[in-house]
């Protein structure tokens, strides 16, 4: 069982929809990460939040608009998606530190598999 | 060049064969590396971090090259469960994962 929760699991959206993904972690863990992966091909980074604060945003659409509420949660706010943004989003955390964010082991959720019609 | 590269594969081994991946980056301030194993349709796993001194864990051994600037997965005795996509992953002044190297363990 992974330790990252991801919900939910699958969502299919038309394109004027809004919807919203969520990721909790009760790890301690200081830095959360959103990836998109499409089939057959490795992760993409898109957004890396460290305590609590956008780090990193990998130039990323307006209509992905994501949110650290608290250091245990992140939500990914969708809006006005694409047929193209259809894939796999991965949240992650791995603990942040002096070191910073992305040069500790992460921990992935299992997922959310977004389909736009 | 890519920030990141692996061999795509497939690697076809028989059980009990011994395998090795590589890694190359391109960035050479890169600070952090890890392997990752990712089964069909399910989230990346941590397999190992990699250290400058190299790190061996059960049939698995990671090795880092920061002169050549290639990490290396060295998996002994295969097992028909070590059959997923081997991802190497660099931090540098980004976070990049290679495009992952597939691996079939045949019994």
């Amino acid at each position: 069982d992974t330790e990252v929760t991801q919900t939910p699991k699958h969502l299919v959206m038309g394109m004027t929809n809004k919807k919203s993904l969520k990721c909790e972690q009760h790890m301690g863990h200081r830095a959360m990460y959103w990836y998109k992966q499409k089939a057959k091909k490795p992760p993409e980074l898109m957004f890396v939040y460290s305590y609590e604060k956008l780090s990193i945003n990998e130039s990323v659409p307006s209509r992905f608009s994501p949110e650290c509420p608290n250091s245990s949660l992140l939500n990914l706010h969708l809006h006005a998606l694409q047929p193209e943004d259809s894939a796999l989003y991965l949240c992650a955390s791995s603990q942040g530190g002096a070191s910073g964010w992305g040069n500790q082991p992460q921990h992935f959720g299992d997922g959310t598999r977004l389909s736009i019609l | 060049r890519k920030e990141v590269e692996q061999d795509p594969g497939p690697f076809n081994v028989p059980e009990g064969a011994t395998v090795a991946f590589n890694c190359t980056y391109s960035n050479s301030a890169s600070q952090s590396f890890f392997w990752y194993r990712q089964d069909c349709r399910k989230e990346p796993k941590l397999l190992m971090s990699v250290y400058s001194s190299g790190n061996e864990d059960g049939r698995f051994t990671a090795q880092l090259n920061r002169a050549s600037q290639y990490i290396s997965l060295l998996i002994r005795d295969s097992k028909l469960s070590d059959s997923a996509t081997y991802l190497c992953v660099v931090r540098g002044i980004k976070l990049i994962f290679g495009t992952g190297t597939l691996l079939a363990v045949q019994p």
